[in-house]
């Protein structure tokens, strides 16, 4: 059984910039969540796609943005960066819109310039 | 609204003592799930359990139970015989309507050999 994988690891921006980061969904899973986490805090749901859909978006504003593919893979896009935007970002897989338990990726670590 | 609050922001024992993190919540709802995490410094988030809250009965696996009291609110977890491999941030969290996780702050347990 694949886990969930997430690429870059690590990754700098500059300030204004564009970032995409990817998520390879753990097999059999169709839902991919992702979260923001500033140091020393908990997860924040930014956003979840079920069968290539938005399904639930939190509170984040419109230049974050996502996709779902028919391999249930996901990616993150963030426009305009600002350095608040520096953090650890989550991707999570699940099986259907329900309380079934996350399971999460390493993480991308982003550091906004 | 669903809230989580985990009131303990630190917590350092040395190894073999048992320790327990609390886990308060708030929910209107009348069924509900709660979640443990934990994130080691690697970063990854692990399911560590699932409890539905019409099963009042402690868990247990291993050195990890569970205690759950739905008259207080509370869905505390202990330790037995700590071990320096449980260092890590561990995390409470509560579903809201939508089914995304409601997360507490995190409590950082440290283990001293």
């Amino acid at each position: 059984e694949t886990g969930v994988t997430q690429s870059p690891t690590h990754l700098i921006k500059t300030r204004g910039q564009q970032v995409t980061l990817r998520c390879s969904s753990q097999s059999g899973h169709n839902t991919v969540s992702w979260y923001q986490q500033a140091l020393g805090q908990g997860p924040q749901f930014i956003f979840q796609y079920y069968r290539e859909e938005e399904n639930g978006r939190g509170n984040f504003p419109p230049r974050f943005s996502g996709l779902q593919f028919p391999n249930y893979s996901s990616e993150l896009n963030v426009n305009a960066l600002e350095l608040d935007d520096s953090a650890l970002y989550l991707c999570a897989s699940s099986v259907g819109r329900s309380n079934s338990p996350l399971h999460f990726g390493n993480g991308t670590r982003l550091t906004v310039t | 609204a669903q809230k989580v609050t985990q009131a303990q922001t630190e917590i350092s024992v040395v190894e073999k003592e048992d320790v327990t993190l609390d886990c308060v919540y708030e929910t209107r709802d009348t069924t509900y799930y709660l979640f443990w995490y934990k994130q080691p410094p690697s970063g990854e988030l692990v399911f560590l359990i699932r409890r539905n809250s019409f099963d009042e009965q402690n868990e247990i696996s291993g050195r990890y139970s569970w205690n759950f009291q739905k008259s207080t609110s509370s869905f505390n977890f202990t330790i037995t015989a700590s071990q320096v491999v449980d260092s890590a941030v561990y995390f409470c969290a509560l579903p809201d309507s939508n089914y995304q996780l409601i997360w507490g702050a995190g409590t950082k347990l440290i283990i001293k050999p």
